[in-house]
């Protein structure tokens, strides 16, 4: 029962490079969500896709994109990382209709140095 | 801007004592849930209240729902030194997709 997978578990850039983190969901999932975590805070949205096929942008794309590969898979892009990227990142996945929760992975420690 | 603001942002109490703590929000919803964080691992769904719904339990959780005030509040009786966490509440925007959270509860109970 995997749930929600994300890879890596940790990545350290330097600034300017890219990189993409993987999602992955195995429960049939419609929509899927980046959420980014820094230091003491709470989780701020990044992008989600509601269903296979469309993506929309929540409080913070800026230095994102993002790609729904498939019903199972929401990958997210840092096309230059910056310091300001050094953060913890989340997906998750939830049903589209209802009043569903939202399963999380272990998330993604990025550090940009 | 997050749309959920919890308060207190620290909440330190000893085992056994009840624990509460509130969330407002800031447009109409579909639904709001609380979760919980272990020390930065993914966060765990404890419960989930509808728009038209008011109060909800769940075992040694209390949820309720004021829509008119735009706040909920989350209530753990009896804690344990095991529900040391942080604790968010996420709201579902109504008419998308869009789930937004709050800056969470840092919650201790000590033995």
């Amino acid at each position: 029962n995997a749930g929600v997978t994300q890879t890596p578990k940790f990545q350290v850039l330097k600034t300017g490079q890219s990189m993409t983190l993987q999602c992955a969901q195995d429960m049939n999932h419609n929509s899927m969500y980046w959420y980014r975590q820094d230091p003491g805070m709470g989780l701020r949205l990044i992008y989600y896709s509601a269903s296979e096929g469309t993506t929309d942008k929540g409080e913070v794309p800026n230095g994102y994109n993002v790609s729904r590969l498939n019903k199972r898979e929401f990958s997210l892009r840092l096309e230059s990382a910056a310091p300001s990227q050094t953060s913890v990142y989340f997906c998750a996945s939830r049903e589209y209709t209802g009043n569903t929760e939202a399963f999380f992975g272990q998330g993604t420690r990025l550090t940009v140095v | 801007s997050q749309q959920g603001e919890e308060d207190p942002q620290a909440l330190s109490i000893q085992e056994g004592e009840n624990a509460t703590m509130n969330c407002s929000y800031k447009t109409s919803i579909n639904n709001l849930q609380w979760y919980r964080q272990n020390s930065g691992r993914g966060l765990v769904h404890l419960i989930l209240i509808r728009s038209n719904e008011r109060e909800k339990h769940s075992g040694r959780l209390r949820v309720t729902l004021d829509t008119s005030k735009k706040s909920s509040s989350l209530l753990i009786t009896a804690s344990r030194a095991a529900d040391t966490a942080s604790y968010f509440c996420a709201t579902l925007l109504r008419g998308n997709n869009d789930m937004r959270f709050g800056a969470g509860t840092r919650l201790t109970v000590k033995p």
